[in-house]
């Protein structure tokens, strides 16, 4: 299996930083490179896909970047909605695991 | 409006069966693979297996092979996941879930079934 780290696990922020998640595959997985978000009590919602490749609907300040095995998710100025806990996947080979969480807590 | 609802909540005892359920409406089912993700009291996402329901194609995370068994039927656009004999450490929530072809992110999630497996 693909392992994925994500960096932090948890991290707090104030209302309009800017936020960077790291995610860090054991392999090459190319451009299959997901994130999700995930509020308490809630279903995972799909905010980037294939590596920059924004979901409808998402807002602007969420972008991603990264190559390889090496990727970034970025809140370019945090929003109160924005305080959940994030989860990067990778979708080049089966099973396609998650990273462990990252979560983002109100400082 | 596309989307997956999934099966109630439910209490089992340890040693009993169980198959909970997802239906997609507002897209054609049969041509789109729906999979499914654990997720544990307080843990992570855990990617579990998919299911094509055209032609029931079905692949398995080895952690979760010969453990639950996905199928589909068409006749009512609705995926199942089941157990012959949970144990208590099958007890989480469980998502239904429509990727994105070819990149295989999932934009589409059910409301997620809650298992709990107690004595």
């Amino acid at each position: 299996d693909i392992q994925m780290t994500q960096s932090p696990s948890s991290l707090s922020a104030s209302v309009g930083d800017r936020v960077i998640i790291t995610c860090r595959a054991s392999q090459s997985i190319s451009s299959y490179l997901n994130w999700y978000q995930q509020k308490l009590g809630k279903a995972p919602k799909l905010l980037i896909y294939a590596v920059s490749s924004l979901q409808s609907g998402v807002p602007s300040r969420f972008s991603g970047s990264g190559s390889g095995t090496d990727f970034t998710l970025s809140i370019s100025s945090l929003q109160p909605e924005d305080f959940a806990t994030y989860y990067c996947q990778q979708s080049y080979s089966t099973p396609k695991t998650f990273g462990q969480g990252t979560k983002v807590e109100i400082k | 409006e596309v989307q997956l609802v999934q099966s109630g909540a439910e209490v089992k005892k340890p040693g009993e069966s169980l198959k909970i359920s997802c239906k997609g409406s507002g897209y054609n089912f049969i041509n789109y693979w729906v999979g499914w993700v654990r997720q544990m009291p307080g843990k992570g996402l855990e990617w579990m297996g998919i299911i094509y329901p055209a032609d029931s194609d079905t692949t398995y995370s080895p952690s979760f092979q010969g453990q639950v068994t996905i199928s589909a039927d068409n006749s009512i656009s609705t995926a199942y996941l089941q157990w012959s004999s949970l144990k208590a450490s099958d007890t989480a929530m469980y998502y239904c879930a429509r990727p994105i072809i070819p990149w295989d992110a999932f934009d589409i999630w059910g409301q997620g079934t809650m298992v709990t497996v107690s004595s």
